[in-house]
């Protein structure tokens, strides 16, 4: 049992690159949500799902996409990566009505 | 704008002492405020919870202080230990009915040094 998984651990991209974070999970929880931690601000909701074909904006989702075709994934799109948008990014799960939000180990992403 | 406020942004204490790490809200609809603690390298994980129908909920060394009319609420760490020093965040959600959707909205967060 894997819990949430996300990947990968670890990446560098040049301004204006694409990439995509993946996350996964396999405790079958209805609700995944997407947050970037930065220094001083602590952890800001980019994009959420209650549930497969289901997403919806948090605090912050501009430079960001999000799909979620099946329950297990919700993958991170940056479009064009900017500097702006170094930060470590995390994953999380939760079962529909309850409260307790697990989460990923992290991505920590730079953008130079 | 910032609905949860959080203090101070480090803190550092004696083995042995009293850790206190404080929260605001501004929202009063907010009904669930757990407490997020996170090591170097990993994800945050859930602490202790409280809901705002009780003052005071303690699990071991930890304790939430909740005071609804002055919309605050406060982490004390008893007999703070060297493995205690991490990141520790407040937050709050909306815990019931429709409203929950499993978002946090997480204070700035608060990095505590435990000194042996």
């Amino acid at each position: 049992n894997a819990g949430v998984t996300q990947t990968p651990k670890f990446q560098v991209l040049k301004t204006g690159q694409s990439m995509t974070l993946q996350c996964a999970q396999d405790m079958n929880h209805e609700y995944m949500s997407w947050y970037r931690q930065d220094p001083g601000m602590g952890l800001r909701l980019i994009h959420y799902s209650v549930g497969a074909g289901i997403t919806d904006q948090g605090e912050v989702p501009n430079g960001y996409n999000v799909s979620r075709s099946t329950t297990e994934d919700f993958p991170l799109r940056l479009l064009s990566a900017a500097p702006s948008q170094t930060s470590v990014y995390f994953c999380a799960t939760t079962r529909r009505g309850k409260n307790i939000q697990y989460f990923g180990a992290g991505t920590r992403l730079s953008v130079l | 704008q910032q609905q949860v406020k959080q203090s101070p942004q480090s803190l550092i204490v004696q083995k042995g002492g009293i850790s206190i790490i404080n929260c605001a809200y501004e929202n009063t609809a907010f009904d669930y405020f757990p407490w997020y603690q996170q090591f170097p390298g990993k994800g945050p994980a859930l602490l202790i919870a409280i809901r705002p129908d009780v003052s005071e909920k303690k699990e071991g060394r930890f304790t939430i202080s909740f005071n609804k009319s002055a919309k605050q609420f406060s982490l004390h760490i008893m007999d703070s230990q060297p493995g205690d020093s991490a990141t520790y965040f407040c937050a709050a959600s909306f815990a019931h009915g429709s409203s929950n959707t499993g978002k946090l909205i997480f204070g700035q967060g608060t990095t505590l040094q435990v000194k042996p």
